[in-house]
């Protein structure tokens, strides 16, 4: 069975500084999908990312940026110089190949403050 | 693109009533649907898979006769939540994954109140 750990509940940061949201998975798959969600107030899951357990190599895009560590398994998300606008609930979640359901994370809250 | 839409985005409805969800992919064809439901400050849980033109799957615990799901062309999917009670009221999410795709698009969701 596949399990993702969001251990944070909830960080709270001033605007403009920098947060990392921790993600830790389990998978017995050799081949499998990780993802981050972004769910802000109005309930929409928006999605980050999507990478392949295949590839390790570590992603940026504008402020976002995300650390794959196969051998510890984790994927880490950092936002840089974090905005209002960042404030939401982020979810982490794991797919197995060919199985495409989406095990989530309890995810963490993010209350950016001005 | 990658667009998924849902309706109605809110419902309140009495005890007893049946309530039907839908869910489309508005710019690309959905060979699977899946349907999840979230409690306040609490993660997903999936409720059913769908594809087009077959039955659903079920996860255990979740009533198929309570929660009906047809998934009758590639861009439209429906709940249906028959006879709802209180303890249905949730915020019901759907989303959609194209042929080629692992990843799953989600519609802005669905609260759903039962009196």
């Amino acid at each position: 069975a596949q399990k993702v750990t969001q251990a944070q509940t909830e960080i709270s940061v001033v605007e403009k500084e920098d947060v990392t949201l921790d993600c830790v998975y389990e998978t017995r798959d050799t081949t499998y999908y990780l993802f981050w969600y972004k769910q802000p107030p109005s309930g929409e899951l928006v999605f980050l990312i999507r990478r392949n357990s295949f590839d390790e190599q570590n992603e940026i895009s504008g402020r976002y940026s995300w650390n794959f560590q196969k051998s510890t398994s984790s994927f880490n998300f950092t936002i840089t110089a974090s905005q209002v606008v960042d404030s939401a609930v982020y979810f982490c979640a794991l797919s197995e190949f060919n199985d495409y359901k989406l095990s989530f994370g309890a995810g963490t809250t993010v209350t950016v403050r001005a | 693109g990658a667009v998924v839409s849902q309706h109605p985005s809110r419902v309140i409805c009495k005890s007893g009533t049946s309530v039907k969800i839908e869910c489309r992919s508005l710019d690309f064809q959905a060979t699977t649907m899946f349907w999840y439901r979230q409690f306040p400050k609490q993660s997903l849980m999936l409720m059913a898979t769908s594809n087009e033109g077959s039955k659903a799957t079920y996860e255990q615990g979740v009533e198929k006769d309570k929660f009906l799901i047809n998934h009758a062309s590639l861009t439209l999917s429906t709940l249906t939540v028959t006879s709802a009670h209180p303890e249905d009221s949730s915020f019901y999410i759907c989303s959609a994954r194209g042929r080629s795709t692992e990843t799953q698009y989600f519609g802005p969701g669905t609260r759903l109140l039962v009196l």
